[in-house]
């Protein structure tokens, strides 16, 4: 049973980089139906999707955020990696690591994001 | 972008009464084997979102079958024929039918 867990620095300040890794766990990361993604979450608000990699390194991003969001997958280590840039108070949230399961290789048609990892809270301030 | 509308925004409910929630996506997301690619996720209260409902219609693993996911066209209903107290959260059903991935504004259902 897949297993997801992220971490990184909770606190990050405006105009610098949040960097978030993702470990799974319970499996291996290279299934041809698995996609790895990021969600995140602003304090009372709902749910967005960042991005999205194949394990093979195709990424697909949110237009909203593209610019300045980088995807990277370490399967040696089964970790996925979030990377945002020039970060201000508004990317301030609970960001999720989930997996994307699909049934082929196109991030189009993706069945369910199941499971999630518990999340992890990023606060942007000086 | 597919726009998800959820209604309603806010749902309470009496313990052991039905409740329902729909949602509508601004496209079509069927594909060719006639599979709506539509997700419905409970968010409890400090947790995760758990998956619910996935293809429109079909209970994920281990959710009671008291949920349960209906598709007409582009409306999307989640029933849950008997609300527990364990069923407090928020709903949110999701386009995985293309990127940007989308979801509904939530419906935040809670007990009388």
């Amino acid at each position: 049973q897949l297993q997801l867990e992220e971490s990184g620095p909770g606190l990050v300040k405006p105009s610098e980089t949040l960097s978030l890794t993702c470990t799974v766990s319970g499996g291996s990361m290279s299934s041809t139906s698995y996609h790895w993604g990021w969600v995140r979450q602003p304090p009372g608000k709902g749910l967005e999707w960042i991005g999205s990699i194949y394990y093979t390194g195709s990424t697909y991003y949110n237009p909203s955020l593209r610019s300045r969001v980088t995807l990277s997958v370490d399967l040696s280590n089964n970790q996925f990696s979030l990377r945002l840039r020039s970060v201000t108070a508004a990317d301030t949230a609970l960001y999720y690591c989930v997996l994307l399961y699909g049934s082929s290789t196109s991030p189009n048609f993706i069945n369910w994001f199941d499971p999630w990892g518990p999340g992890t809270q990023v606060t942007v301030s000086s | 972008d597919i726009v998800m509308t959820q209604s309603p925004l806010s749902l309470p409910v009496t313990p052991g009464e039905p409740a329902s929630i729909s949602c509508r996506s601004s496209q079509s997301l069927v594909d060719i084997n006639g599979y709506n690619y539509l997700n419905w996720y409970l968010q409890k209260p400090g947790q995760s979102p758990q998956l619910l409902i996935y293809l429109g219609s079909n209970r994920a693993s281990g959710v009671p079958a008291r949920f349960s996911g209906s598709e007409s066209g582009t409306d999307f209903t989640l029933k849950i024929s008997r609300v527990e107290a364990e069923d407090v959260g928020v709903y949110y059903c999701m386009q995985a039918r293309q990127t940007p991935y989308t979801f509904g504004q939530g419906t935040k259902l809670e007990l009388k």
